[in-house]
């Protein structure tokens, strides 16, 4: 068990720029979140998948940013036509599905996102 | 709608005193509660959980934190502080449908040789 791994650690892109982040979660967890947190701030909820199902997205996740998880295993993030608003860290979490024993979500490392 | 109070946004104190970090949640239904340490340029390291039983929890770390209900509160306390403890804390409360966490806006706490 690796932990939940993503790619990359660090991107700076120029504004109006496509970027795609990627995320691997834990091999047996079938539920994966992405959260963004800005500077100073906690983790805020984008959006979250039960296996390839999107079951929920954040008011936050504008329609500038999509996200996938196809066949239910890693997952991406990609937001077009970046603006400096949208720099950030990029925080995935994966987690086994809750049950009465287990509610924790594992973080990856995040990706930082620096928009110029 | 649930929420998360994290009173201080900076907490300082000496080698070996005692770490009190507050928390207040606001949920209208029982809580799912967490705390989070967040080491620089890395994701977050759950320290330990409230789901339910006892309200006084222990976690990693030396760390231990309890569940008020009558005071919604989820306080962080360690007894003796390192200078390994130095991070950034975050509490959490967790969607019973979806699971989501929703955060504090975290406490950076400085620990003094």
């Amino acid at each position: 068990d690796t932990g939940v791994s993503q790619n990359p650690r660090h991107k700076i892109t120029k504004r109006g720029q496509n970027v795609t982040f990627r995320c691997d979660p834990i091999s047996e967890h079938n539920r994966l979140y992405w959260y963004r947190q800005t500077l100073g701030q906690g983790p805020e909820f984008l959006t979250y998948f039960q296996n390839e199902a999107q079951l929920e997205k954040s008011r936050l996740l504008s329609d500038r940013f999509s996200a996938e998880r196809p066949k239910g295993s890693f997952s991406t993030l990609e937001i077009q036509r970046t603006e400096q608003g949208d720099s950030a860290m990029y925080l995935c979490a994966s987690s086994l599905p809750p049950s009465g024993v287990s509610y924790e979500q594992y973080f990856g490392p995040g990706t930082r996102l620096t928009v110029t | 709608a649930q929420s998360v109070t994290q009173l201080g946004s900076h907490v300082s104190v000496s080698e070996g005193a005692l770490v009190l970090l507050r928390c207040n949640y606001s949920s209208s239904v029982p809580p799912y509660l967490f705390w989070y340490v967040q080491y620089p340029n890395q994701g977050l390291q759950l320290l330990l959980k409230y789901t339910t039983g006892a309200t006084l929890v222990k976690g990693i770390n030396g760390f231990e934190a309890e569940f008020k209900k009558s005071e919604t509160s989820f306080h962080l306390t360690k007894p003796s502080a390192h200078m390994s403890d130095a991070a950034e804390y975050f509490c959490a409360v967790s969607d019973r449908s979806s699971y989501k966490l929703i955060f504090g806006s975290g406490t950076r706490l400085l620990v003094r040789p």
